[in-house]
């Protein structure tokens, strides 16, 4: 069945280092989504990115969707102790109705003051 | 934050129990979708209501079951708990067009 899939699970960073997670879908996607949670949390919507080779950025954060529209990545420049948290990718399950969401295993960030 | 509000926020319940769990949606988000999240693994998709009609299941048994009402809030209803239904449970709405906003979960407990 259809699946998607993230790596690294956890990455340890220093504060002031990069930070990238990669997403790979076993299907082609119409849309890939990003979300984070903080501990504790709820996902809380981040980004979605529609167009093959779209590239979106907010502030230190990049998001780039691949040209096939299977994978996916999201890049922190110079983590701070505020991007503490799990980020997740999700994409449309199946033909892509709105909120029927298939999210990767998430990557969870921690940061070292 | 988002509009999204579930309740309650915490719950623990028996094996074999029944619980339901309610979700009021984002002001004008006519969809809902629910969602298990284990613990350490990302949000499973369980189901979604639109305009009160169940629209698309994931693979959770007959015993999870939903409603939408017609001012477009939820239930999530769990039959016969199980201590592998121990999640957060994840209520998540969106317009016609539009992103997915969730609410802050019910951690539910079976012990």
């Amino acid at each position: 069945g259809q699946q998607v899939m993230q790596i690294p699970q956890y990455q340890h960073v220093q504060e002031g280092e990069d930070f990238t997670t990669y997403c790979n879908s076993s299907t082609t996607l119409s849309n890939i989504q990003w979300y984070k949670q903080r501990p504790g949390g709820h996902p809380v919507f981040l980004i979605q990115l529609v167009k093959s080779g779209e590239v979106k950025k907010q502030k230190r954060l990049t998001f780039q969707f691949g040209e096939a529209k299977k994978n996916s990545s999201l890049h922190i420049t110079a983590t701070q102790t505020t991007d503490v948290g799990t980020y997740f990718c999700a994409g449309p399950r199946g033909s892509g109705n709105t909120g029927k969401l298939i999210f990767g295993q998430g990557t969870t960030l921690q940061v070292k003051p | 934050e988002t509009g999204v509000t579930q309740s309650p926020t915490h719950l623990i319940k028996t094996r074999g129990q029944q619980v339901t769990l309610r979700c009021s949606s984002q002001s004008g988000h006519n969809t809902v979708s629910w969602y298990q999240q284990a613990l350490g693994q990302g949000p499973q998709f369980i189901f979604q209501y639109y305009r009160e009609e169940e629209n698309g299941r994931g693979n959770f048994p007959p015993r999870f079951s939903g409603l939408q009402f017609p001012n477009y809030s939820s239930e999530l209803n769990v039959n016969a708990l199980e201590l592998d239904d121990s999640a957060l449970y994840l209520c998540a709405s969106s317009p016609d067009r539009g992103n997915t906003f969730f609410g802050q979960g019910t951690r539910l407990t079976v012990v």
